[in-house]
């Protein structure tokens, strides 16, 4: 069966600091891999997504970038991180193809102070 | 464009009394996807409805897909303190997955 991870848990990192946010998937091959965040009691934003190594699409231009350098692993990044980029960030991944269900990571409860 | 918009944001009910979303699009969608995310959780995808009035059921849940295929909805019978949390409609477009902004339940007992 299928699996997805996501760490750490929770994070608070100084405005200024950089970012590096995880999410790997085990028992399915070439999956699309997406990135997330939802602020608190809001709504889920798409910020990036990938349908294969090295391919992200960028929904939402803002100082955050991803990469997915292996085929299950998807990474967010930031070089200086703003208040505004508290939030829950969550990984999702589905089969290959189009319209597909996603499935959601445990999530990343990033706080900037 | 390519929004859903989901009604109502909140909703308050007693135990046991019936609770309904609302998901509307101004175009036609190929399917609508629906989600569920309990109180510090993540969304867990309840059920996808492709076909013209398509209606599916899981238990006391009832979900609908409009003739036109512009709306649907969740209806939850006899709710339950378990059945807290949000419920997202989701819309695909091509690889990607658009949600509504999702309608928060809570439950008095």
């Amino acid at each position: 069966s299928q699996t997805i991870h996501q760490w750490p848990a929770t994070l608070v990192q100084p405005v200024g600091s950089p970012l590096s946010l995880e999410c790997t998937v085990e028992g399915t091959s070439n999956p699309n891999l997406y990135w997330y965040r939802q602020a608190a009691g809001r709504g889920l934003q798409l910020l990036f997504y990938s349908v294969g190594i090295g391919q992200i699409s960028s929904e939402v231009p803002q100082n955050l970038s991803a990469s997915r350098p292996q085929d299950r692993q998807f990474i967010l990044s930031s070089k200086k991180l703003l208040l505004s980029d508290s939030g829950f960030y969550l990984c999702a991944w589905s089969l290959s193809g189009r319209e597909e269900t996603q499935y959601f990571g445990p999530g990343t409860r990033l706080l900037v102070l | 464009g390519q929004q859903v918009m989901q009604i109502p944001q909140y909703q308050h009910v007693q135990e046991g009394e019936d609770f309904t979303t609302y998901c509307n699009s101004s175009t036609t969608l190929s399917n609508i996807q629906w989600y569920k995310q309990r109180p510090g959780g993540h969304p867990v995808f309840l059920i996808q409805l492709v076909k013209s009035g398509e209606v599916k059921k899981q238990k006391r849940l009832t979900f609908q897909f409009g003739e036109a295929k512009k709306n649907s909805s969740l209806h939850i019978t006899a709710t339950q303190t378990t059945d807290v949390g949000t419920y997202f409609c989701a819309r695909t477009g091509g690889f990607k997955t658009i949600f509504g902004a999702g309608t928060r339940l809570f439950v008095k007992a």
